[in-house]
């Protein structure tokens, strides 16, 4: 089946320094991206949507400069943490979108980063 | 805009006991929707999922779910729990049905599994 690796699955860095997330669709074109981040015990709230060769959309209330999204091609794209803080502190998951079918044939998970920001 | 509810915020069974998780969706078009677990640091796993076919959806694990549009209701059960079904569980209602659209989740329900 469809398989979303992510990278790293959990990472610690320092206040003011960047994080890279990648996640790569292993074994099919991954037309559209969605970056998530979830809160202790909470549900996933969407951060952005991006579709391959084009800006990425933003949910409201999302920084866009503090959150860069990058999908260059069918098979990987990157969230950047810019200057982190410890407010930045999450599990951040990606979702695929593509492969067989529409919609919910689509939909892969990516594992999961645990971002600690020090 | 589309939206979920998911009614009870943890849910304890006994081992071998019906598992009934409810979810409520608001769509104003056909929905799709679905149902994923999540274990404890890991990303979602899709269990089941209504794409606008039959209304019973069987999934993984023994899980199912009826649509019943009458009720906008999706509830998932399964007739036995076992210890493993101990997780996060998630209903989430795409906006349109076409494409890849994002999905909407519920605040989930957290499944507690007793011996």
């Amino acid at each position: 089946g469809a398989v979303v690796s992510q990278h790293p699955s959990w990472v610690i860095c320092k206040s003011g320094t960047s994080v890279k997330i990648e996640c790569r669709s292993l074994d099919f074109q991954a037309t559209t991206m969605f970056w998530y981040r979830q809160f202790p015990k909470q549900s996933l709230m969407l951060m952005a949507t991006s579709n391959e060769g084009s800006k990425a959309t933003y949910e409201q209330g999302v920084e866009k400069d503090k959150f860069l999204i990058n999908h260059a091609s069918l098979t990987l794209s990157t969230l950047t943490v810019t200057s982190a803080h410890p407010e930045d502190s999450s599990f951040y998951i990606c979702s695929a979108g593509g492969g067989t079918g529409l919609g919910g044939d689509g939909y892969t998970f990516g594992s999961g980063t645990r971002l600690t920001v020090v | 805009a589309q939206s979920v509810t998911q009614l009870g915020s943890h849910v304890s069974v006994s081992e071998g006991a019906l598992v009934l998780l409810r979810c409520n969706y608001s769509s104003s078009v056909p929905p799709y929707l679905f149902w994923y677990v999540q274990y404890p640091n890991q990303g979602l796993q899709l269990l089941l999922k209504y794409t606008s076919a039959a209304t019973l959806v069987k999934g993984i694990n023994g899980f199912e779910a009826e649509f019943k549009k009458s009720e906008t209701s999706f509830h998932l059960t399964k007739p036995s729990a076992h210890m493993s079904d101990a997780a996060e569980y998630f209903c989430a209602v795409s906006e349109g049905n076409t494409g890849f659209q994002k999905l909407v989740f519920g605040t989930g329900t957290r499944l507690l599994v007793s011996p």
